[in-house]
């Protein structure tokens, strides 16, 4: 157990829906990181939040957005959705922004778009 | 652009057969090399960071190795349990986030 939770853990959605997913993270971490993770593929960055702020970002378009919250806890949000966003979408978070801390992942939501 | 290829995709073994899996590497400075074991369905689980060149690390039957240019995942007398994928991922020095490779999908036959 890592102490980072995801909810929901499965999700269906129609196209062009949106969705929000949530996550919260291990007690004492303040930086928390979205991964999107397709069949048979290894995880991929779309962004990181850290006191509230967005601290980087991948190669993922507009409307893939997230929010972190006081408590640290964090949303991510997809509007407009497509079938190619259907994933694992995992949450991991550490400990300040410098890099080499542990990243530890949740079990991750698993939505797919129909 | 920093990449990961890990090797072979997929790995069969008997109980008790020791192998190894490779991670290959190029990245801009490195902060971290992190190994990950996944099983169907989960997130990943943190296993290893490793960070500079000449280090080892081990945790049961499992032994992490690091050169400049590839990692080693070693497994000793592998168990069934240990089936699932592992992931190799490195970490550049200053960002934020983690470029994972595919993952070596291991099954240990009894």
């Amino acid at each position: 157990e890592t102490g980072v939770t995801q909810s929901p853990t499965h999700l269906i959605k129609t196209r062009g829906q949106q969705v929000t997913l949530r996550c919260s993270s291990q007690s004492g971490h303040n930086t928390v990181s979205w991964y999107q993770q397709a069949l048979g593929q290894g995880p991929q960055f779309i962004f990181q939040y850290y006191r509230e702020e967005e601290n980087g970002r991948g190669n993922f378009p507009p409307r893939f957005s997230g929010l972190q919250f006081p408590n640290y806890s964090s949303e991510l949000n997809v509007n407009a959705l497509e079938l190619d966003d259907s994933a694992l979408y995992l949450c991991a978070s550490s400990f300040g922004t410098i890099s080499g801390n542990t990243i530890y992942f949740g079990e991750g939501s698993w939505l797919t778009v129909v | 652009e920093d990449q990961v290829t890990q090797s072979p995709e997929a790995l069969r073994l008997q109980e008790g057969e020791s192998s190894s899996l490779n991670c290959s590497y190029t990245v801009s400075g490195l902060r971290g090399l992190f190994w990950y074991r996944q099983d169907p369905g989960k997130g990943p689980e943190f296993l290893f960071t490793l960070y500079s060149a000449g280090e080892e690390k081990e945790k049961e039957r499992l032994k992490a190795t690091l050169t400049k240019k590839e990692s080693f995942l070693h497994i000793t007398a592998p168990k069934p349990e240990d089936s699932a994928t592992y992931l190799c991922a490195v970490q550049a020095q200053g960002a934020q986030k983690l470029v994972f490779g595919q993952g070596t999908r291991l099954t240990i036959n009894p």
